[in-house]
């Protein structure tokens, strides 16, 4: 198994505060994704990057911001956060990128209350 | 925004049966297809990624086809097991702004009874 892992694992927040999750991988690979599972929706992309200090936006980036400082950390933050940001959230890496297999971390679910 | 649809969105089958279905995306700007399989309660795990109009990749008794031209792929199950009930999911990368992305289906979930 690729080693990534996510933490928390489980997160109860109230409507408002801020909230980091935490994506850390041993793989050295240089893409990492955080993606959000919400039913009749699958898997959708909030930002993702393509190295350290570069990061893109994906369909779902409102309300989100990221940040890279190191190859092995991804964080994801939630600036204010609110109901509609309880979700599952997904890590995902990969090494060279869109034509190559993504590995998936654990999932952080997170409720927003 | 990509629009990757998966059908069927669901789908029954008993043990022993084989099954497909289908995953169909802009054929435009095309650069790789993947499928994933998902279990209940664990995270995606790739299964495949196809680059060339007609590729076929196989993986024991899981097996895909990828045409390019007309934009739809094919995953195949010959004698579905119980233990192969999952969502499969088929993503898109393209190449018309970041190749470095993908776009998921919503997924087909796979039931197979014993």
């Amino acid at each position: 198994d690729a080693g990534i892992t996510q933490s928390p694992r489980h997160k109860v927040t109230e409507t408002g505060t801020p909230v980091t999750l935490r994506c850390h991988q041993t793989e050295n690979h240089r893409y990492m994704y955080w993606y959000r599972q919400d039913p009749g929706h699958g898997l959708r992309l909030i930002h993702y990057s393509y190295g350290v200090k570069d990061t893109d936006k994906g369909e779902v980036s409102d309300g989100y911001s990221v940040s890279r400082s190191k190859t092995e950390d991804f964080l994801l933050t939630l600036e204010s956060a609110t109901s509609s940001q309880t979700s599952v959230y997904f890590c995902a890496i990969s090494e060279y990128g869109g034509g190559y297999e993504q590995y998936f971390g654990p999932g952080t679910r997170l409720t927003v209350t | 925004i990509l629009n990757v649809e998966q059908s069927p969105q669901s789908l029954h089958v008993q043990e022993g049966d084989s099954t497909n279905f289908t995953c169909s995306f802009p054929s435009s700007n095309f650069y790789a297809l993947h499928w994933y399989r998902w279990e209940t309660a664990k995270s995606p795990e790739a299964l495949f990624v196809m680059t060339l109009n007609g590729d076929e990749k196989k993986k024991g008794r899981i097996s895909a086809t990828l045409n390019t031209k007309e934009g739809y792929s094919y995953l195949y199950i010959k004698g579905s097991q119980p233990e192969d009930s999952a969502t499969y999911l088929c993503a898109l990368t393209d190449s018309g702004g970041s190749n470095y992305k993908l776009t998921f289906g919503k997924g087909t979930l796979l039931t197979v009874n014993p």
